[in-house]
């Protein structure tokens, strides 16, 4: 079974400065999909951006960007001009490519604080 | 692209009563649904999720059940609540043509 590992149960970043959230994972798979989801006080799950294991460039959503290393099963993101309403938990996840069917397997999430 | 909506967004109901939530999506057709559970301060949690009408897998063995009455509609009921169903409910669904899992708003649930 897969696993997804966030190492950092909270970190803190200024404001306008950049910070990068870590996360691994366990897989015997070759193609999979890899996600960062950002969940405000709201409670609402947010995607932030997405990742195919079968393309090699990284990811890149506006200020928000991946570091991808599939060897390593490495997945980190990396937020650059933070903005205090990036202030949320932070999810990796992990999803099966070659069934339709499977669900979405998570981290335990990272608390990301922006400090004005 | 899809809406999903869940209701109600709060509830609070004592030990023994009864549940259900309601999740329905809009903008897709036979989409894969899934119910996840957030329990204070720790991550998320797959309860069910289901391919079609009537289809529903069970993740955890627990006080809940998931039902599948319409395509575009899953509902996440119990018979008698325990203490231990408090926590906030994410319904989700799959969008196939990005193969990206979206979220609703979320239901939080006290159980007293």
């Amino acid at each position: 079974a897969q696993t997804v590992t966030q190492s950092q149960p909270e970190m803190s970043v200024q404001e306008a400065e950049t910070v990068t959230l870590s996360c691994t994972y366990d897989t015997s798979e070759s193609d999979y999909y890899l996600f960062w989801y950002k969940q405000p006080p709201s409670r609402q799950m947010i995607l932030v951006i997405r990742q195919e294991a079968y393309k090699q460039q990284n990811a890149t959503e506006n200020r928000f960007s991946v570091n991808f290393q599939k060897a390593a099963k490495s997945f980190s993101l990396k937020i650059s001009d933070s903005q205090l309403g990036d202030a949320a938990m932070y999810f990796c996840a992990y999803r099966s490519y070659y069934s339709g069917n499977t669900p979405l397997v998570f981290g335990k999430g990272t608390r990301l604080s922006v400090i004005a | 692209s899809q809406t999903i909506h869940q209701w109600p967004a709060t509830l609070v109901q004592p030990v023994g009563s009864p549940l259900s939530l309601e999740c329905t999506v809009e903008g897709t057709s036979n989409p894969n649904l899934y119910w996840y559970r957030q329990a204070a301060g720790r991550g998320l949690q797959l309860l069910f999720y289901s391919v079609g009408i009537g289809q529903i897998s069970s993740e955890v063995p627990q006080n809940l059940s998931a039902s599948r009455p319409q395509d575009r509609q899953f509902i996440l009921s119990s018979k008698k609540l325990l203490l231990s169903d408090s926590g906030f409910y994410l319904c989700a669904c799959r969008e196939g043509l990005r193969n990206t899992i979206y979220f609703g708003e979320g239901s939080w649930l006290t159980v007293v």
